[in-house]
């Protein structure tokens, strides 16, 4: 069965640093990966997804994500943290056994201080 | 704006009764989806409608169900309310095609049930 995994509950980052949200996953065949980000009192909202192609991709609000097959990685990344970074990041993955369902991480809260 | 709308946003209930989600998807997407996101379970996928027919069944109890009707919006229903259904429950809808999940979902505010 597929499943994603999101190893830090808490990311720490100081404003103008870069910063990375840890996501790795578990399938049986091709990879299709998402991020997506909730503020405070909203719905969810798509950053960026991985189907095939480039290893790195670019998504809204000026983050990124690297797939990395041979680590079962798919961080997400942004050059240089802003306040309103400070959300939470959820990284999910398509299970194809299960009708093509998201399957979600448990979401990593990213705190950026100025 | 995501374009999906949900109502109501709060919603303060007692143990026992019966609730009435409602969300109306982004115009035109055919598939709605419904999650609960509570916070010793993260975010679990209910249940799916594609153009009013059930697509998928995820951790959806047997006191809940849910129909989209043929205008596409669809309900949430939620009986016999226990302490631990207190949750923000999302509705999410994707464009025109139910299958394969492109995996961009656009997702409402929530309605945030508390059961006292």
């Amino acid at each position: 069965a597929q499943s994603v995994a999101q190893p830090e509950d808490q990311v720490n980052v100081a404003e103008g640093n870069p910063l990375t949200v840890k996501c790795t996953y578990s399938v049986s065949g091709n990879p299709y990966l998402f991020w997506y980000v909730q503020y405070p009192n909203r719905g969810l909202q798509f950053l960026l997804k991985y189907i095939t192609g480039d290893n790195l991709v670019k998504g809204s609000y000026g983050f990124e994500a690297e797939f990395n097959k041979s680590q079962t990685s798919f961080h997400l990344k942004k050059p240089s943290a802003l306040v309103s970074d400070s959300a939470l990041y959820f990284c999910a993955v398509r299970d194809d056994d299960s009708n093509y369902q998201l399957i979600w991480g448990a979401g990593t809260k990213l705190i950026i201080k100025p | 704006d995501s374009g999906v709308t949900q109502t109501p946003k709060h919603l303060i209930t007692a143990t026992g009764q019966r609730v009435t989600l409602r969300c109306s998807p982004r115009s035109g997407d055919l598939s709605v989806y419904w999650y609960q996101q509570s916070l010793d379970q993260g975010l679990q996928f209910l249940i799916q409608y594609y153009n009013g027919e059930e697509r998928a069944k995820g951790n959806i109890l047997e006191r809940f169900s849910a129909q989209q009707f043929p205008d596409l919006h669809s309900e949430l229903n939620l009986s016999s309310l226990e302490l631990g259904d207190s949750a923000l429950y999302f509705c999410a809808s994707s464009g025109m095609s139910g299958i394969p999940n492109t995996g961009e979902l656009f997702f409402g505010e929530g309605s945030r049930l508390t059961v006292l």
